[in-house]
């Protein structure tokens, strides 16, 4: 199994439609975060978190919310989901320290008709 | 606000064709740089950490230096298998985040 998991994989949906994404992860890592990965611009940090009490905004927060259920899980919702945010979004969990080695999950790819 | 840019943004290389990549950054004091390996439909994967100008890192048929300016991703005698997107990224002192370029896919064609 991996030890990042993202769910769903793949979702289409239509505008003003909420949705969620998933991340659970079995590395113990008490540093999660979602990134939204665009051709051409590269992965943008939406929102972290370095503990169960702890949610920050990154650089592209505005239409996200997120919640930390537990050390291991980190879900991202879209209240109202828009065209522009059709986008492939990772989660990633990182060690305490800002090391910088950052583990993916495999990605969920959002398409909002 | 840092900056991160990667080039060539696609670059195909015949088997055995060695080349470098190219990230250059600007950020107010670096603390590290990093490159990522993301292979199509799946979450980048961590290949090096950069902290310090002159640094060397390798790993098989990749090596990664840093300036003070840009870090290159030399592959040396490449094999399809290294066909994947590359991406660096920077952190900055007393930061958290990594701020990423667009990357650069490399095909390698046998």
């Amino acid at each position: 199994d991996a030890d990042v998991t993202q769910t769903p994989r793949n979702r289409i949906t239509k505008t003003g439609k909420r949705i969620m994404l998933e991340c659970s992860q079995t590395k113990g890592h008490d540093r999660m975060y979602w990134y939204r990965q665009d051709p051409g611009l590269g992965l943008r940090l939406i929102y972290y978190s370095f503990d169960v009490k702890d949610i920050n905004k990154g650089e592209i927060s505005d239409g996200y919310s997120v919640s930390r259920q537990a050390q291991a899980k980190f879900s991202l919702s879209l209240e109202s989901a828009i065209p522009n945010q059709t986008a492939l979004y990772f989660c990633a969990t990182e060690t305490s320290g800002s090391t910088g080695e950052l583990f993916f999950g495999e990605g969920s790819r959002l398409t909002v008709l | 606000e840092d900056q991160v840019t990667q080039s060539p943004e696609a670059l195909r290389l015949q088997e055995g064709e060695s080349s470098s990549l190219n990230c250059s950054y600007t950020v107010s004091g670096l603390r590290g740089l990093f490159w990522y390996r993301q292979d199509p439909g799946k979450g980048p994967e961590f290949l090096f950490t950069l902290y310090s100008a002159g640094e060397e890192k390798e790993k098989e048929r990749l090596k990664a230096t840093l300036t003070k300016k840009e870090s290159f991703l030399h592959i040396t005698a490449p094999k399809p298998e290294d066909s994947a997107t590359y991406l660096c990224a920077v952190q900055a002192n007393n930061d958290y985040k990594l701020s990423f370029g667009a990357g650069t896919t490399v095909t390698v064609r046998a």
